[in-house]
């Protein structure tokens, strides 16, 4: 089974930065099974990128992703005050279809 | 609007069985994999099982498999997860989500999901 790991845990920064975050896979896996998702606080999650690199139907293009193998990266260029949530990375391939352990990013 | 809307969550003691709802309005609910994905009390997402849209693949976490019973009533756009043999370690608010089939193989991302219901097993 493909084990996601998320670093950092939390991010704290302020609003106008860039955040980047991370998403490592325990074996190889195509960028086209790896999605991310943002989850505010009380709310479900919702589905920013898929295909590692394409953004989410509504989705603003402050957000990228990229990677390729078993590193992946989220990244966030400048900081909204709604992009202050939770992010998870998942990998949509052959079940399980696992989900990393979450990014938070914090208002410093 | 596609939504989501998830129903019969509930108190329900360790031993016990529960069975969620989840219907779909807005989509064509029939073409579409489902799944579930729990998330405990201050914790992270967990995904707990899919089923394709013609019930060809199932599949469960090894957390849940031979306690829940994933199905679908496409007719009445409809997701059930059926939980029993419930522990304190299921208690968790429990997403339905849809994803999708191609022809070649059902490894989409969740592109909408329901509000959530919460278990609470105690």
């Amino acid at each position: 089974d493909i084990v996601l790991t998320q670093s950092p845990g939390t991010l704290s920064l302020f609003p106008g930065e860039r955040a980047t975050l991370s998403c490592w896979a325990s074996q190889s896996i195509s960028s086209n099974y790896l999605a991310w998702y943002q989850q505010r606080p009380g709310q479900a999650p919702r589905l920013l990128m898929y295909d590692g690199s394409r953004r989410a139907t509504g989705i603003p293009d402050r957000f990228s992703g990229s990677g390729s193998g078993t590193y992946f990266t989220l990244t966030i260029s400048r900081l909204e005050p709604e992009d202050f949530a939770v992010y998870y990375c998942q990998h949509c391939g052959a079940a399980p279809k696992s989900f990393g352990g979450g990014t938070k990013v914090e208002i410093k | 609007e596609v939504q989501l809307v998830e129903s019969g969550g509930g108190l329900v003691k360790p031993g016990g069985s529960l069975r969620l709802s989840c219907v779909g309005s807005g989509f064509t609910f029939s073409i579409y994999s489902m799944n579930w994905v729990r998330q405990a009390p201050g914790k992270g997402l967990e995904w707990v099982s899919s089923i394709s849209s013609d019930f060809s693949y199932i599949y469960y976490s090894d957390s849940v498999k031979g306690r829940f019973t994933i199905s679908r009533d496409n007719a009445q756009s409809s997701l059930y997860l059926q939980m029993n043999s419930l522990s304190a370690e299921d208690t968790a608010v429990y997403y339905c989500a849809r994803g999708y089939c191609s022809d070649t193989n059902c490894y989409y991302p969740f592109d909408t999901w329901g509000h959530g219901t919460l278990v609470t097993v105690s």
